[in-house]
């Protein structure tokens, strides 16, 4: 979706450092989340804000911290705890209140490698 | 625990070959069934969500469906421009209301 800004497209993380990857939105949704997808396997769910200054965490949090601090912004920072974070990171922003069936749109991707 | 399979991994047609794709399903409390289509080192894009048995929807040549148990994606008279990885979750009525379960995706080459 043109409104969900993910940078940068890729990135490099040496071992033991830390990298932050971008999400910002202009679509004024609250709901906010960071997948992981690995080749051959489903989207994971690593964390997920449906507030400002609030988020959980999903399936796979661990080695990952994230920040909610404005509506159109939520970071992931892949910490060096991580062991394996070579993948591809979806930011995605649902659209609905709490009724059934929330669509759930995603940016276009951000690939980290770890060298 | 939800849990989405979905067959076959892998399907080449050739153009103008129509075919299906299963998306099989366990939720506890069904809120919405989503198809996406993922190019190659994209965000997927959203296609259809379905809400209960028996409902269809339809988008130029693909038209979903859903059982209480499994949805299918049928794509008629393919052209090469639908290859790309198609992608079925759901969103069941266990834990947040704002998680999806994905399947890991169905490859669809059309060949020309």
């Amino acid at each position: 979706d043109g409104g969900i800004t993910q940078s940068p497209k890729y990135l490099f993380r040496k071992e033991g450092q830390n990298v932050t990857l971008s999400c910002e939105q202009n679509l004024n949704h609250d709901a906010m989340y960071w997948y992981r997808q690995d080749p051959g396997q489903g989207l994971r769910l690593i964390y997920y804000s449906q507030i400002v200054n609030d988020f959980q965490k999903g399936d796979i949090a661990e080695g990952y911290s994230v920040s909610r601090e404005k509506k159109e912004s939520f970071p992931l920072t892949v910490t060096s705890a991580q062991k394996n974070p070579t993948a591809f990171y979806l930011c995605a922003i649902s659209t609905g209140g709490h009724s059934s069936g929330n669509t759930i749109y995603f940016g276009e991707g951000s690939w980290l490698t770890v060298v | 625990e939800d849990q989405v399979t979905q067959s076959p991994e892998a399907l080449r047609l050739q153009e103008g070959e129509s075919s299906s794709l299963n998306c099989s399903y366990t939720v506890s409390g069904l809120r919405g069934l989503f198809w996406y289509r993922q190019d190659p080192g994209k965000g997927p894009e959203f296609l259809f969500t379905l809400y209960s048995a028996g409902e269809e929807k339809e988008k130029e040549r693909l038209k979903a469906t859903l059982t209480k148990k499994e949805s299918f994606l049928h794509i008629t008279a393919p052209k090469p421009e639908d290859s790309a990885t198609y992608l079925c979750a759901v969103q069941g009525s266990s834990g947040s209301a704002r998680q999806l379960t994905f399947g890991s995706g169905t490859q669809l080459t059309v060949l020309p």
